[in-house]
């Protein structure tokens, strides 16, 4: 069993749907990344969280730490959101890194 | 925040070959990071690059296979070396900030191997 889990692995959706996306985690962490991982293969980190939640536009990110859980929503989706979002966890010196959910918003 | 310019951005290259791949931040940085995205697969860090000393492996990566540089703290180069297709993969550089509370990656490297 992987120690971060994401699902789901792609996801479908039309233009202004509401989106959320989980990572599971199964060590102890210090905090937990929100990755967006563009078709070129660059990454753009979204958010970093150790506790509570955090909003940037139309992107809200949460984690729940005791149970080791966290989500991220998009609001109002739109096409230009369709990317691969990776869930990266803090463990000791290390980044952990879910397999990514695919996401594909349709106009 | 740093900005990363990693280059290439793609390539392709016949077996039995390396390709050596540049990373620069518009900041000085104590470590950078190479990491390895195989196709469907999440990423594995290679290696940490620290200026003036060799890099340290991760478990599964050795040194002749990925050769790393590190000449100063703006820059640093992998080389994927005696190319086999398994080596087909995204390759990314990073660095972090803040006590590793912020990241920063490059813009990737996709390498086929043909």
């Amino acid at each position: 069993k992987n120690e971060v889990e994401q699902s789901p692995q792609n996801l479908t959706a039309q233009e202004g749907e509401f989106i959320t996306i989980n990572c599971s985690y199964s060590v102890g962490i210090s905090a937990l990344h929100w990755l967006q991982q563009h078709p070129g293969g660059g990454i753009v980190s979204l958010f970093m969280l150790s506790s509570g939640k955090k909003k940037h536009g139309r992107l809200i990110a949460t984690i729940n730490i005791q149970e080791k859980h966290s989500s991220l929503h998009i609001t109002a989706s739109h096409p230009r959101d369709s990317a691969v979002y990776i869930c990266a966890v803090r463990a000791g010196d290390k980044l952990i890194f879910g397999t990514g959910t695919r996401l594909q918003v349709f106009p | 925040s740093a900005v990363i310019s990693q280059k290439p951005s793609r390539d392709i290259c016949q077996r039995g070959t390396s390709l050596t791949i540049q990373c620069q931040v518009d900041s000085q940085v104590t470590m950078m990071f190479w990491y390895r995205q195989q196709p469907g697969q999440s990423l594995t860090l290679i290696a940490t690059a620290n200026q003036g000393s060799e890099a340290t492996y991760e478990s599964g990566f050795v040194i002749d296979k990925f050769p790393i540089s590190r000449p100063n703290l703006t820059f640093s180069t992998l080389t994927v070396s005696n190319m086999s297709p398994e080596d087909s993969s995204i390759y990314l550089c990073s660095v972090e900030e803040g006590g590793g509370t912020e990241a920063f990656f490059g813009q990737g490297t996709r390498l086929t191997v043909v």
